[in-house]
């Protein structure tokens, strides 16, 4: 167990509809990151929270957006959504500085139909 | 910017034997981390070995080692005595100052029995 949580684990919607992805870190962890595994691909940097504020934007789509609230969980928008965007999307936390070692949560499974 | 490249998509191994899968990296950072994460069927991603650069020795994990080439930029990772549970995708990875990770394309082990 990472102590990195994400819900919901799995998700089946319908193109066009809009979800939201939850992510509680480990505790401790100030930054907070988005990633996402499409099938038999690599994984792609999406976005990363610092205490609350981005610190860094990957190839996020303008359809996609992300925020860290206060006690430091963090949500991830998924709108308008398209087949193409059917993935496993990993929340991941770390201290924050460069080296420290980032966890990963088991992901979020989202099929869109 | 960082580069990582993992040049062997797929490996085997018999049961009992060792394997070194290989990585190379650029990166543009002075001081800079490395490491090797696993991701077995489950999908999870799991912390297999973490490498300082500024640190001489190869890091070692029970029965995974690293050999850190840092003139070479190169970053191989040795599995010894092969478990059938070793059989997963194995993804070499970087982060930049900001500690966002980049992955290479990974490198899928199977360990036959």
């Amino acid at each position: 167990d990472s102590g990195v949580t994400q819900t919901p684990k799995h998700l089946i919607t319908a193109t066009g509809q809009r979800v939201t992805l939850r992510c509680s870190p480990r505790s401790g962890d100030l930054s907070v990151y988005w990633y996402q595994q499409s099938l038999d691909q690599g994984l792609q940097f999406l976005i990363q929270y610092y205490n609350g504020e981005e610190r860094a934007k990957g190839n996020i789509l303008e359809r996609f957006s992300a925020q860290q609230f206060p006690d430091l969980h963090s949500e991830l928008n998924l709108s308008s959504l398209e087949l193409g965007d059917s993935a496993l999307y990993f929340c991941a936390s770390s201290k924050g500085g460069q080296g420290n070692t980032i966890y990963f949560g088991e992901g979020s499974w989202l099929t869109v139909v | 910017a960082q580069t990582v490249t993992q040049s062997q998509p797929e490996m085997s191994v018999q049961e009992a034997e060792t394997v070194t899968l290989s990585c190379t990296y650029d990166t543009s950072e002075s001081n800079y981390y490395l490491f090797w994460y696993k991701q077995p069927p489950s999908r999870q991603m799991i912390l297999v070995i973490r490498q300082e650069a500024y640190k001489q020795q190869n890091a070692t994990e029970n029965r995974f080692s690293v050999n850190f080439q840092k003139a070479a930029k190169s970053f191989s990772l040795k599995i010894s005595d092969s478990q059938l549970g070793d059989t997963a995708m194995y993804f070499c990875a970087s982060p930049n100052a900001g500690n966002m990770l980049t992955f290479g394309g990974g490198t899928r082990l199977m360990v036959k029995p």
